[in-house]
């Protein structure tokens, strides 16, 4: 079936240095979308991206959707305490009404 | 803003019983979900809905059913909740396939 791969599943940085979480699917997705969860919360939607090669920033996030539209990949530059939790890809195969596939998360640790 | 309200945040559970999570939209949303998440895991499909009395399987469906009288409400039943059945569950809700989704809060049941 349709698998979306999320390395790596955990991440322990000291604070102040990057991440990077990294997404690849075994299939052309229509979009892949980031979704951020707080320890105890609940996933929230964080950006689409749609284009091949897109590109798109939120303050010190950066989103990246590759030519193939296969792989994606979320950075962090100089982590921040308010950082920490899990981040999610999940993407859309298109075609269903069953949603999106969902990676299964990377956890953002961060030692102050 | 998109609300999912999930009723019961934290349930506890006798094995054998029959237990009801009950969630509800407020976006008139085609799509809803319910997944279960286990650390190690991530998100995992149980079944979802794309319009009333409709109904999918997801990825993990055994042991589980749902009801969607209404638009607004999706219901997941635990017919005769089982150990292995403790987890967090999240309701989630979306205008379409392949668009964003929005989750509840989750539910933590705990069966005993």
């Amino acid at each position: 079936g349709q698998q979306v791969m999320q390395i790596p599943q955990y991440q322990h940085v000291q604070e102040g240095e990057d991440f990077t979480t990294y997404c690849n699917s075994s299939t052309t997705l229509s979009n892949i979308q980031w979704y951020k969860q707080r320890p105890g919360g609940h996933p929230v939607f964080l950006i689409q991206l749609v284009k091949s090669g897109e590109v798109k920033k939120q303050k010190r996030l950066t989103f990246q959707f590759g030519e193939a539209k296969k792989n994606s990949s979320l950075h962090i530059t100089a982590t921040q305490t308010t950082d920490v939790g899990t981040y999610f890809c999940a993407g859309d195969v298109g075609g269903g009404a069953d949603g999106l596939t969902f990676g299964k998360g990377t956890h953002l640790i961060i030692q102050p | 803003d998109v609300k999912v309200t999930q009723s019961s945040r934290y349930l506890v559970k006798r094995t054998g019983e029959k237990v009801f999570l009950e969630c509800v939209q407020d976006m008139d949303h085609e799509n809803m979900f319910w997944y279960r998440q286990d650390p190690g895991l991530g998100l995992r499909l149980i079944y979802f809905s794309y319009d009333v009395k409709m109904k999918e399987k997801g990825d993990i469906p055994e042991g589980y059913s749902v009801s969607r009288e209404k638009k607004e409400r999706f219901s997941l039943i635990l017919e005769s909740a089982s150990t292995n059945q403790t987890s967090m569950y999240l309701c989630a809700s979306s205008n379409g396939a392949g668009a964003t989704i929005y989750f509840g809060e989750g539910s933590w049941l705990t069966v005993v």
